[in-house]
């Protein structure tokens, strides 16, 4: 069964350090989304992407971070300058169409020091 | 208000008791809504879309009531091996709601 996969599995990083969260999405699929969660909280919704370009992001995804698809199968997350508050588990996930269901990736978890 | 609540739990039921989740949404607009499981420091995974006439797959029924911005999801005969968060999805113009959750522990 297709699956979205996501590397590293965990990232430690320092406060000012830029990440690059990686994703692989399911092939056929055509949307693709981040989410965060930190410990104990809600999945939030971060972005979600389509032909190439952003279709919503929440107030959350502020200059701080982009998302790109840089080749056919790859979709990433940067963060330019963590901060502490950055710490969380990053998901990944993938549809077919835009109000479909959604699949999600096992998830990175961000440690930011 | 939030714009997708749910009940906070935790639920602690007998197994092979019959548990009802519920979940309310704000936003009149939303067009296409999930219930999701998550397990302890997992990621979210489907258990069914939610469909205006009722949908059920095996032990688990979702209902919608877009009238009353209403959702959901019953577990009939429930399992140890249901014991998990379980999470409404809202879905507006690509942008995707998670509630909190309700955790649910099922008792041997």
């Amino acid at each position: 069964e297709p699956e979205v996969t996501q590397t590293p599995s965990h990232q430690v990083t320092q406060m000012g350090q830029e990440v690059i969260l990686r994703c692989v999405p399911i092939s056929n699929h055509l949307y693709f989304y981040w989410y965060r969660q930190i410990l104990g909280q809600k999945v939030e919704f971060l972005v979600s992407f389509y032909n190439n370009e952003i279709s919503e992001k929440s107030e959350i995804f502020d200059d701080q971070f982009s998302v790109e698809r840089p080749d056919g199968s790859n979709f990433t997350l940067k963060i330019r300058s963590t901060k502490l508050e950055d710490s969380a588990m990053y998901f990944c996930a993938s549809s077919l169409r835009d109000t479909y269901e959604q699949y999600f990736g096992p998830g990175t978890r961000l440690t930011v020091t | 208000r939030k714009e997708v609540e749910q009940d906070p739990g935790p639920f602690n039921v007998p197994e092979g008791a019959t548990v009802a989740f519920n979940c309310t949404y704000s936003n009149s607009a939303s067009q296409s809504f999930f219930w999701y499981r998550q397990d302890c420091r997992k990621e979210p995974k489907l258990l069914m879309s939610v469909y205006s006439s009722g949908n059920e797959d095996g032990r688990f029924t979702a209902q919608l009531n877009r009238a009353s911005q209403y959702i959901s999801l019953l577990i009939r005969d429930s399992k140890l091996s249901d014991s998990a968060t379980y999470l409404c999805v809202v879905n507006r113009d690509d942008k995707i709601i998670f509630g909190k959750g309700t955790r649910l522990h099922i008792l041997p």
